[in-house]
């Protein structure tokens, strides 16, 4: 079974803080993704990665960085975080075949105070 | 631009019954896919069941099945012989052609009741 794991089930952080959100995928996938999930909204892709040292832009980027050093880990980082990113991140991994889904981690609950 | 659309933001449904989830899509690609996701209460996303445009027959996953009508661009889930388990959010979502991105509706609450 695919295991995508999420350092944090819930965090708090301060409003201006550094946040960094962990992901790693245990089974090779080129492909990882970050999204946020909002009441109302579903989940909006922030960022995503086809390969190592690679990013793309997702539509809501704004606020957020990545980072993909290794294959399996896939971290989001908050550069200076603020009450408006208080939210539901989940990240995914896939293969990337036109059938295949993507795998998801628990989610972090992030609020910002 | 792509879009999902889910005008249903909450269901209810006796345990046993049938419940169908509505789901349309808006896309000028010939090819794309498909998913249903299940999101419980715990927050983890379960994939349900995937249907390919080229694909003729309507996907089938145990008490999952799809109702496709490319023509009308829905793609709604309906689950059988609900059960009290089956409590949860419901994704629908769409993979971008010759991407791995993937569209997802605002979802739809279902509840099963004894």
């Amino acid at each position: 079974d695919v295991k995508v794991t999420q350092s944090s089930r819930y965090l708090v952080k301060r409003t201006g803080e550094k946040v960094f959100l962990e992901c790693v995928q245990d089974m090779d996938h080129e492909n990882m993704f970050w999204y946020r999930q909002d009441p109302g909204l579903g989940l909006r892709l922030i960022y995503f990665s086809y390969d190592v040292k690679m990013k793309e832009k997702g539509d809501i980027p704004e606020g957020y960085s990545v980072s993909r050093e290794k294959k399996e880990r896939f971290s989001l980082i908050l550069e200076s975080a603020s009450t408006n990113q208080t939210s539901m991140y989940l990240c995914a991994s896939s293969t990337g075949g036109a059938n295949q889904p993507q795998h998801f981690g628990d989610g972090t609950r992030l609020s910002i105070l | 631009a792509q879009k999902i659309t889910q005008t249903q933001p909450g269901m209810f449904v006796q345990e046993k019954e049938a419940v169908t989830l509505d789901c349309t899509y808006d896309t000028s690609d010939q090819s794309y896919g498909l998913f249903w996701y299940k999101q419980p209460s715990s927050g983890e996303m379960i994939f349900l069941i995937y249907q390919g445009s080229y694909d003729e027959q309507n996907a089938t996953e145990g008490r999952y099945s799809l109702n496709f009508q490319k023509a009308r661009k829905s793609a709604n889930l309906v689950i059988s012989a609900s059960q009290l388990g089956d409590s949860a959010m419901y994704f629908c979502a769409m993979r971008e052609w010759n991407t791995d991105k993937l569209i997802f509706g605002t979802g739809t609450r279902l509840q099963v009741f004894p």
